[in-house]
C-alpha cells in the first residue's frame, strides 16, 4: 500500500511570494496533519484536517492555512514568505481517534526562502 | 511548560551494543500515548514504538523496547543490538486524548560507531 506522498520534495521561494504543499495521505486515512520542522523550534504543529474540516490548529499566523479535498489529499498554503519559513513540512496521515492511532509521515517538502 | 523533554542531544554506541535514549512527558491527562520515530537524513519519520498510557506492560517492538515508567512520566527507548543503519534522530512524541496533534521532543541524534 503506497504511503503518504508529500510534493514537491525542494522548493525554493523569494520572500514575500507564497507557496502551496500538496500531500496525499494513505488510502482511507482522512485524517491529515501538518508540521512545521527548523533547527531552532524543531517540530511544531500546524493544523490537522478531516473530512475536510479543520480540527485543530497551532500556534502560527494566519499567513498559514490549509485545506483538504473529499479524497482527503491536503494542500497547505504560506503566503508572504519569510525568511523564518525555511523549514522542512511534514504531512502525516493517520485513521481518526484514539490515543494510540500511529500516524504516518511523508518524506516532507524543504522549503527554503531566499 | 515542554510536554517532552528529550535531555540527549546527541548519542554514541558501539555497534552491537544496546543503548537507551531518554524521554520525558508532562501532561494532565489520564489517557494518552506514547511514540517514538526515528528520522533519517532523509527526512521521513518512521515510526518505532508505541506505549498506551493504561498499558501496563512495557511494549516491545523488535529491538526495540519502552522502558514507560508512569510515575515518573517517563518513557526511554532502549535499542538492542545496535546497527550502523540505526544511525539517525530519534523522537519520542506524545499523543493526548484531549486533541490529535503529536507533541514532539527536541530528539537525539544517536551515532552508531563501528
Amino acid at each position: 500500500k503506497a504511503g503518504v506522498t508529500q510534493t514537491p520534495r525542494y522548493l525554493i521561494k523569494t520572500r514575500g511570494q507564497q507557496v502551496t504543499l500538496s500531500c496525499s495521505p494513505i488510502s482511507g486515512h482522512r485524517s491529515v496533519s501538518w508540521y512545521q520542522q527548523t533547527p531552532g523550534q524543531g517540530l511544531q504543529f500546524l493544523f490537522e484536517y478531516f473530512s475536510e474540516t479543520q480540527r485543530n490548529k497551532g500556534n502560527f499566523p494566519g499567513r498559514f492555512s490549509g485545506r483538504q479535498f473529499s479524497n482527503s489529499r491536503s494542500e497547505m498554503n504560506v503566503s508572504t514568505l519569510e525568511l523564518g519559513d525555511s523549514a522542512l513540512y511534514l504531512c502525516a496521515s493517520s485513521l481518526p481517534g484514539q490515543v494510540g492511532t500511529e500516524a504516518f509521515f511523508g518524506q516532507g517538502t524543504r522549503l527554503t526562502v531566499v | 511548560a515542554q510536554k517532552i523533554t528529550q535531555t540527549q542531544p546527541g548519542m554514541f554506541v558501539q555497534e552491537k551494543e544496546a543503548v537507551t535514549l531518554d524521554c520525558t512527558y508532562d501532561t494532565s491527562d489520564q489517557s494518552y500515548g506514547l511514540f517514538w520515530y526515528k528520522q533519517p537524513s532523509s527526512g521521513e519519520m518512521i515510526f518505532l514504538i508505541y506505549q498506551g498510557s493504561y498499558d501496563e506492560q512495557n511494549a516491545t517492538e523488535g529491538r526495540y523496547s519502552l522502558n514507560f515508567q508512569k510515575a515518573r512520566k517517563s518513557a526511554n527507548l532502549v535499542i538492542s543490538a545496535s546497527q550502523l543503519g540505526d544511525s539517525a534522530m530519534y523522537f519520542c512524541a506524545m499523543r493526548e486524548i484531549t486533541g490529535n496533534q503529536f507533541y514532539f521532543g527536541t530528539g537525539t541524534s544517536l551515532t552508531v560507531i563501528p
